[in-house]
């Protein structure tokens, strides 16, 4: 199983700033992975697949960086409404996500 | 637009069969490219991956659950179902499905399940 680690657990950030947060795996897993929002009470949304690619009807101020085992999704300029808690996820072999990064104002 | 819908019971008993479908509205379940998925997602805790299923039958199962999962899909319905045998307080969760090609794109608002006796 590869498993994925997070960090920090916990941002703290104001809106207006930039947010970096940090996603590291096991072991390769080449360009196949994908970061999520989610919201209390809502479902998982996807945000960046592939590492680097945006969804569809992502804003721009989300990008997503990194190969092998070291990713990074950036938020360059924090909304309201980004603030929530994200998740990485791997699809090398089985799915498996990471325990997540709390983004708190 | 593609929506999904989990529905079921909202409580088993320990040692008893959980299940859950989830219909699929404004698309195809029979998609040649698309899995469907179900994930979990424990009370205040991170994701876990169930299990995903195509259309035609071909299913994937998380190693830490195949023993008591079984998927399917109901083609006629436009309906992905769940069992999960033998739950234990463990097992509380919120169940969601999901439409999957290699990553998660589109997902049902979940469903809660508790386990108590």
């Amino acid at each position: 199983e590869i498993v994925l680690t997070q960090s920090p657990a916990t941002l703290s950030l104001s809106p207006g700033e930039r947010a970096t947060l940090s996603c590291r795996a096991s072991q390769s897993v080449s360009s196949y992975l994908a970061w999520f929002q989610q919201k209390p009470g809502q479902a998982p949304r996807l945000l960046i697949y592939d590492a680097s690619n945006r969804a569809t009807g992502i804003p721009a101020r989300f990008s997503g960086s990194g190969s092998g085992t070291d990713f990074t999704l950036t938020i360059s300029s924090l909304e309201p409404e980004d603030f929530a808690v994200y998740y990485c996820q791997q699809r090398s072999n089985w799915p498996t996500f990471g325990q997540g990064t709390r983004l708190e104002i | 637009q593609l929506q999904l819908q989990e529905s079921g019971p909202g409580l088993v008993r320990p040692s008893e069969t959980l299940s859950l479908t989830c219909t699929v509205s404004g698309g195809s379940i029979s998609s040649d490219t698309y899995y469907w998925a179900w994930v979990r997602q424990p009370p205040g805790r991170g994701l876990e991956w169930i299990g995903s299923m195509s259309y035609s039958g071909s299913t994937y199962y998380n190693p830490s659950l195949k023993t008591r999962i079984t998927i399917f899909v109901d083609t006629a319905k436009n309906q992905l179902s769940l069992r999960l045998y033998s739950v234990t307080a463990a097992d509380t969760a919120v169940y969601y499905c999901a439409r999957f090609y290699w990553y998660f794109d589109v997902w049902g608002p979940g469903a809660l399940v508790g386990v108590f006796s």
